[in-house]
């Protein structure tokens, strides 16, 4: 059974601050990766999407990285706003199309 | 494009009441998921649809819960009798036939008392 686990579960940085978020799963038999953003009293938006053959991808200030062999995926944030504090989840596809979900990192950046 | 549509927002029931939510994916989208989202947790799945089809619903407690998607279009989750333990925000997603990328709802946010 698929497990997803994410470190830390809260983080509090000051603006401008360079983060990185954790995520790791137990099975590697993977076929992508997301990584969500949860505004409170909001559904999940996608942020980014790695396919199993990919290494990372990059979209703004956002980077994320995939080492499907030991399980890791890392959200690198550049340069964090005020604007980027919400909750943000991973999720990994493995069989039969299903999506398995971390419980987050719940993200503040202070002004 | 208009979003995954969900109501309602919010609701409150009493324990043992019935409820119903109601999704409505993105145009020309096949793929239906609902999950369940206690609080301090990630989303778990409860069932998906291909097109009117269950594709999985090994999560779902069918002695309560019970979901359909008719004209492979629309789909409503119904919980009943509800427990205190189903207090939830239940969030439908979407997802195209090519792309593996899931498109998630606002939620319904369900408070049991």
């Amino acid at each position: 059974k698929q497990e997803v686990t994410q470190i830390p579960a809260a983080l509090s940085v000051p603006e401008g601050e360079n983060l990185v978020l954790n995520c790791s799963f137990t099975d590697s038999a993977i076929y992508n990766l997301q990584w969500f953003r949860q505004d409170p009293g909001k559904g999940l938006t996608s942020l980014l999407l790695i396919q199993s053959s990919q290494r990372e991808q990059t979209s703004g200030r956002l980077n994320a990285s995939l080492d499907k062999s030991s399980g890791r995926s890392t959200l690198y944030i550049a340069a964090s706003q005020p604007g980027d504090s919400a909750t943000y989840l991973c999720a990994v596809k493995g069989g039969g199309n299903k999506l398995t979900f971390g419980t987050g990192t719940q993200l503040k950046v202070e002004l | 494009e208009a979003g995954v549509a969900q109501s309602p927002r919010y609701k409150i029931i009493e324990k043992r009441q019935s409820v119903a939510f109601w999704c409505n994916p993105i145009s020309g989208h096949a793929t239906l998921y609902w999950y369940q989202q206690i609080l301090g947790q990630g989303p778990k799945l409860l069932i998906q649809f291909q097109n009117n089809g269950v594709v999985d619903d090994s999560q779902l407690p069918k002695d309560r819960f019970s979901a359909e998607r008719l004209k492979g279009v629309d789909s409503t989750l119904k919980i009943q009798p509800a427990k205190l333990e189903d207090s939830a925000v239940y969030l439908c997603a979407s997802s195209p036939p090519v792309l593996d990328e899931q498109f998630f709802g606002p939620g319904t946010r369900l408070t049991v008392l």
